[in-house]
C-alpha cells in the first residue's frame, strides 16, 4: 500500500523568502517520488522526480527536493520564491502506472 | 509539440443526467490516464489504457462510469447517471508506453470541471 501526506494545506510566504513544502510517504514497494505543480485552471506539470541515485534532486523553476529514506520524507524547497510560484503543489508516490497523490499544498507568495 | 487536449473545459449538469468528456493525448503516447480531482484533494486515478486496452480500472465506479479508447488514440469518459458527488475536475494524462526506457513522465491536460446540481 502507498500513501502520501502533505502536512500543510496552505503556505503563505513573502516574495524572495525561502520556502519548504513538506511531504511524507509510505510505500511497500520501490519508492518513486514526484512533485507536481498546478497553476489555476491548468493541468499538473512535473517539477521534479526521484527514481534512484542522488538523494538531492533538482527540478525546474529553481526547485529542489531531498529524499530522506529514514524519515520517509521528500520535502520540496526553493531558496527564493517569486510571485509566479503561487500555485498548488502535489507530492506523489508510485510505480510508473499508478501514482498516489497527496492532498496538495497551496503556496501563496505575498508581494 | 501539442499538449494533451481536453473538452469541454466546463460542464454543468443536473443529477441523473449523462455527460461525456473527450481527451486527445500527445501524439505517439501509448498510455492514457483519466483522473478525478475532487476539490481539496489530489488527483485519483480512475482508469489507465495502454493503446486501446485497459491496464487498470480498479478505481473506476463501473456502475456509472465508463471509458473507451477504441483506436488507441483519443478517449472518452462517460458518467451515466451523474450524482452530486461526481462534481470534480476530470484530468486526462498521457505518457509513452510503460516499459520504455526510464520512467515515462505523465503529461496532463487542463481538465474538465464538472458541476452536478
Amino acid at each position: 500500500a502507498q500513501s502520501v501526506t502533505q502536512l500543510d494545506s496552505q503556505v503563505p510566504v513573502f516574495e524572495e523568502a525561502p520556502v519548504e513544502l513538506r511531504c511524507n510517504y509510505s510505500s511497500s514497494v520501490s519508492v518513486y517520488l514526484f512533485w507536481y505543480v498546478q497553476y489555476p485552471n491548468q493541468g499538473l506539470q512535473l517539477l521534479l522526480k526521484y527514481l534512484s541515485g542522488s538523494t538531492l534532486v533538482k527540478g525546474i523553476n529553481g526547485f529542489e527536493a531531498e529524499f530522506n529514506k529514514s524519515q520517509t520524507s521528500f520535502h520540496l524547497r526553493k531558496p527564493s520564491v517569486h510571485i509566479s510560484d503561487t500555485a498548488e503543489y502535489f507530492c506523489a508516490v508510485g510505480p510508473a502506472n499508478n501514482l498516489f497523490f497527496g492532498t496538495g499544498t497551496r503556496l501563496t507568495v505575498i508581494p | 509539440e501539442a499538449g494533451v487536449a481536453q473538452s469541454p473545459r466546463y460542464k454543468i449538469i443536473e443529477k441523473r443526467q449523462s455527460v461525456a468528456f473527450w481527451c486527445n493525448p500527445i501524439s505517439g503516447h501509448a498510455t492514457l490516464y483519466w483522473y478525478q480531482q475532487i476539490l481539496g484533494q489530489g488527483p485519483k486515478l480512475l482508469i489507465q489504457f495502454q493503446n486501446n486496452g485497459v491496464v487498470d480500472d480498479s478505481q473506476l465506479p463501473k456502475d456509472r462510469f465508463s471509458a473507451e479508447r477504441l483506436k488507441g488514440v483519443d478517449s472518452t469518459l462517460k458518467i451515466q447517471p451523474a450524482k452530486l458527488e461526481d462534481s470534480a475536475v476530470y484530468l486526462c494524462a498521457s505518457s509513452q508506453a510503460l516499459g520504455d526506457r526510464g520512467f515515462p513522465e505523465q503529461f496532463f491536460g487542463p481538465g474538465t470541471r464538472l458541476t452536478v446540481l
